[in-house]
């Protein structure tokens, strides 16, 4: 069984600061990483993929990814009281290639 | 604008009886997939189809259907048999069937409450 771990949180940092969103994965030869934010009582979007080891970045969005140690995070920097959501991790492994979803990460950006 | 469109945003059955929920998609793409989204809980998925005229079940597919005639629409039909349909379910769909590198892009939600 694929599984994909989140911290439930909810994960509140001041606006401004940097916010700090981890996911493990238990599937060795997992290959895509996927973050998505979805606001309450709406539909996941899509803010970053990753595929290979180490960093990418686009604007205030940092996904980093370690496969040795199976884990990806998302760093938000600046963070804004619009950044207050719901953060899920999808991961895609060999075979099927369905991606997997994490339970997602409260985040609220407090003023 | 391509995009996922699903509808009704808000639905509401009797216990016992079917109900279909609608998803069409103008973005070309491959696949589809629905999953299923209980308060404080992950998406799980009930079934997806990567070709017309197939589809596989997912990992909630009891008490669900769905079919796939055209590449466009992937309706989701809710049984009877489904013992606890009230969620939000949420229709998707991606570029490249299921290759590693293609995300998912989701529709608005359907949200369906039976009592």
């Amino acid at each position: 069984q694929k599984e994909v771990e989140q911290n439930s949180g909810p994960l509140s940092v001041p606006e401004g600061a940097i916010a700090s969103l981890n996911c493990t994965y238990s599937d060795r030869v997992s290959q895509s990483f996927f973050w998505y934010r979805q606001y309450s009582g709406k539909s996941p979007e899509l803010i970053m993929s990753i595929y290979s080891n180490g960093d990418k970045e686009d604007g205030r969005f940092t996904a980093q990814l370690n496969k040795a140690s199976q884990y990806v995070s998302l760093l938000i920097r600046d963070s804004q009281p619009s950044d207050s959501a719901t953060y899920l991790c999808a991961v895609k492994s060999g075979g099927s290639y369905i991606p997997t979803f994490g339970r997602g990460t409260s985040l609220i950006v407090h003023p | 604008d391509g995009g996922i469109t699903q509808s009704p945003k808000y639905l509401f059955r009797k216990e016992g009886q079917n109900v279909t929920l609608s998803c069409e998609q103008n973005l070309n793409h491959d696949a589809m997939y629905w999953y299923r989204q209980d308060p404080g809980q992950g998406l799980r998925l009930i079934y997806y189809s990567q070709i017309v005229n197939d589809f596989q079940k997912g990992d909630i597919a009891e008490g669900y259907s769905v079919s796939r005639e055209k590449k466009e629409s992937f309706p989701l039909t809710v049984t009877s048999a489904q013992k606890n349909p009230t969620a939000f379910y949420l229709c998707a769909s991606s570029i490249e069937g299921t290759g590693p590198n293609s995300p998912l892009h989701f529709g608005n939600g359907t949200r369906l409450t039976v009592t």
